[in-house]
């Protein structure tokens, strides 16, 4: 079993709908992070959140919105996605603070689905 | 920026012979992690390498860190059905983010 949890498991959304998706981990880490994954592709950042703060940002689209409410949660926030952006989303967490030395804990993702 | 090879894109096998996928850098690399990812799963850490020239090995699996930390590589021996997925190695360099390979699919067949 996964230690990050990520709801829900499969999205599917018009290009006009508003959703979110949700993970939440209790491994006591506090960096989170936000990728996508396309078929055949390696995980691509979006995200990162150290100590529930915004650290990285690779260039998303404004329609993808994170949020941090506290240590254990991150959402991402979906608004007038475009087909495209159909994916697997994936979160994962890490000890900080040296970000690309520690070793990720992925969850299960959301597979979305734009229509 | 940094970027990681990987090769091969995709290996078929038969059940019970050896597998080897390859990583290279353009950059000397801080440590190299290796993840495994089931058909509609999700990427699994396997192991982490920090040391020049550093050799691991889990069972049938061992992994490698070159020298001069810019390569990598994870060696299958006598591969089994449960080996079947993509292996991606992912890189750093000094507080960087995680720089993934593309992947070696591997599929084994019985």
């Amino acid at each position: 079993d996964t230690e990050v949890t990520q709801t829900p498991k499969h999205l599917v959304m018009g290009m006009t709908n508003k959703k979110s998706l949700k993970c939440e981990q209790h491994m006591g880490h506090r960096a989170m992070y936000w990728y996508k994954q396309k078929a055949k592709k390696p995980p691509e950042l979006m995200f990162v959140y150290s100590y529930e703060k915004l650290s990285i940002n690779e260039s998303v689209p404004s329609r993808f919105s994170p949020e941090c409410p506290n240590s254990s949660l991150l959402n991402l926030h979906l608004h007038a996605l475009q087909p495209e952006d159909s994916a697997l989303y994936l979160c994962a967490s890490s000890q900080p603070p040296r970000i690309g030395a520690n070793v990720l804990t992925f969850g299960a993702g959301s597979r979305l689905t734009v229509l | 920026g940094q970027q990681v090879m990987q090769i091969p894109q995709y290996q078929h096998v038969q059940e019970g012979e050896d597998f080897t996928t390859y990583c290279n850098s353009s950059t000397t690399l801080s440590n190299i992690q290796w993840y495994k990812q089931r058909p509609g799963g999700h990427p699994v850490f396997l192991i982490q390498l920090v040391k020049s020239g550093e050799v691991k090995k889990q069972k049938r699996l061992t992994f490698q860190f070159g020298e001069a930390k810019k390569n990598s590589s994870l060696h299958i021996t006598a591969t089994q059905t449960t080996d079947v997925g993509t292996y991606f190695c992912a890189g750093a360099s000094g507080y960087s983010t995680l720089t993934f390979g593309k992947g070696t699919m591997l599929l084994v067949s019985p």
